[in-house]
Formats: C-alpha cells, sequence, structure tokens
C-alpha cells in the first residue's frame, strides 16, 4: 500500500528557532496535506496543497508541494511555545475516493522557551 | 473549516461491554466519514470508511464484526466497540468529507480516548 516517510521523527528545539520537516513518498500524490495535533485532540488542518510546485504560506507556516509529486516540506518560522505538538503529512493518491488520506509517522515538535 | 464534533472525548468500561462513539458534522453534510486508531505518540491508523446509507468499507485486519459502523444520516456516524478487551484502550478519532466543501478535505473530530478495564 501507500507509504509516506515523514522526518525528521522528533525535534528539539529552542523558542525562536526556524523549524523544517518533509515527507516523501514512493508514489504520486495529487494532493498534500499539514495537520497538528494537540496532546488528546483531533488533528488540526494547517494547509493544503494541490498543484504540483505549489507554495503555500499561512501565518509562520509555509508547505510546498515537491515538483515530482512524491514529496512535500512544512517550515516553521520563528517557533513559539504553542508550536509544540505532532506534525502529520498526509497525502492523497490519485484515483481514490475523496478524503481517504495517507498519512506520514509524524514529527513530534518540543520547543523550549 | 468546518466543524466535526466527536462523542464522548473519555470514556471507561468494564471488559465485555460495547461502547458506542459518535462523529457529527455541525456545519456540512458529510457523504464520507473516516474512523481511525491511534497509539500513543504514533500516526493514524485507518479502521474503515463510511458512507451515508451504505455499509463501511473495512481496512485489513479490522474486524467487522468488533468495530461495528453507522452512517444512517449525513450528519452523523457511529463507531461501537462490541464485547470490549482491555487491547481495545486507544484513542479513536473521526473524519469527515463533503461533496459540498472546497476540495473535500477532512475534518476531525476531538477524538475520544477509550478505557478498557
Amino acid at each position: 500500500g501507500q507509504q509516506l516517510n515523514q522526518s525528521p521523527q522528533s525535534m528539539f528545539i529552542q523558542e525562536g528557532e526556524d523549524v523544517s520537516m518533509n515527507c516523501t513518498s514512493s508514489s504520486i500524490f495529487n494532493t498534500w496535506l499539514w495537520y497538528k495535533q494537540d496532546p488528546g485532540e483531533g488533528p488540526v488542518l494547517l494547509i493544503a496543497l494541490y498543484k504540483a510546485g505549489e507554495l503555500t504560506s499561512n501565518g509562520r507556516l509555509t508547505a510546498q508541494f515537491g515538483i515530482t509529486r512524491k514529496d512535500s516540506f512544512l517550515n516553521i518560522s520563528a517557533s513559539i511555545p504553542s508550536d509544540v505538538g505532532i506534525y502529520f503529512c498526509a497525502g492523497r493518491p490519485g484515483g481514490t475516493s475523496y478524503g481517504k488520506l495517507t498519512f506520514g509517522q509524524g514529527t513530534i515538535l518540543t520547543v523550549h522557551p | 473549516g468546518a466543524v466535526v464534533s466527536q462523542h464522548p472525548s473519555r470514556v471507561i468500561c468494564k471488559s465485555g461491554t460495547s461502547v458506542k462513539i459518535e462523529c457529527r458534522s455541525l456545519d456540512f453534510q458529510a457523504t464520507t466519514m473516516f474512523w481511525y486508531r491511534q497509539f500513543p505518540k504514533k500516526s493514524l491508523m485507518l479502521m474503515a470508511t463510511s458512507n451515508e446509507g451504505s455499509k463501511a468499507t473495512y481496512e485489513q485486519g479490522v474486524e467487522k464484526d468488533k468495530f461495528l459502523i453507522n452512517h444512517a444520516s449525513l450528519t452523523l456516524s457511529t463507531l461501537t466497540v462490541t464485547s470490549a478487551h482491555p487491547e481495545d484502550s486507544s484513542f479513536y478519532i473521526c473524519s469527515a468529507s463533503g461533496q459540498s466543501l472546497m476540495n473535500t478535505e477532512a475534518f476531525f473530530g476531538q477524538g475520544t480516548r477509550l478505557t478498557v478495564v
């Protein structure tokens, strides 16, 4: 089945630092999504990408849909303590039903004040 | 984004009993709902896809008779964990997609922490 490799698995950074994480796939995805999950909560959609090469920002977050359609990255600039959480990439391969997603393994982000 | 409400947020039940979890789309019609299971600090594992008015499609390895899914209306899907055992303890999350939403993105409920004692 489809697999997404997300890295790094965890990050420990100082407040104010920039963060970068990425996902790669062995096959093409037509949609890339980035979610954040706080402890005990469901994932919240951060950024959605629908076009190869697309670069989209949401406040301090920036994500890009790779040209090859097999990768995506998420950057967080000037991190703050509330950025702490688990970040997941998710992809939707072509030909599957709307909404069915494949998730990466997650990146656990810890921000030290 | 669209609002998906999941209830209860936490439940503790005795081994052998059944537990029902509800997933509601509050401001849109969810033609498709998804049920996931998540272990601590792990990714989301898709259990089943539920389409309104039809039988759910279960992922490989998920017991249909163990995890009963009903999607009787465009705003409600339920997951019933039958004859629960301690190994069923987990975090269960639903998501919903609707054709009326731009690009039919999946929005998630708050999750349900199930503890079987």
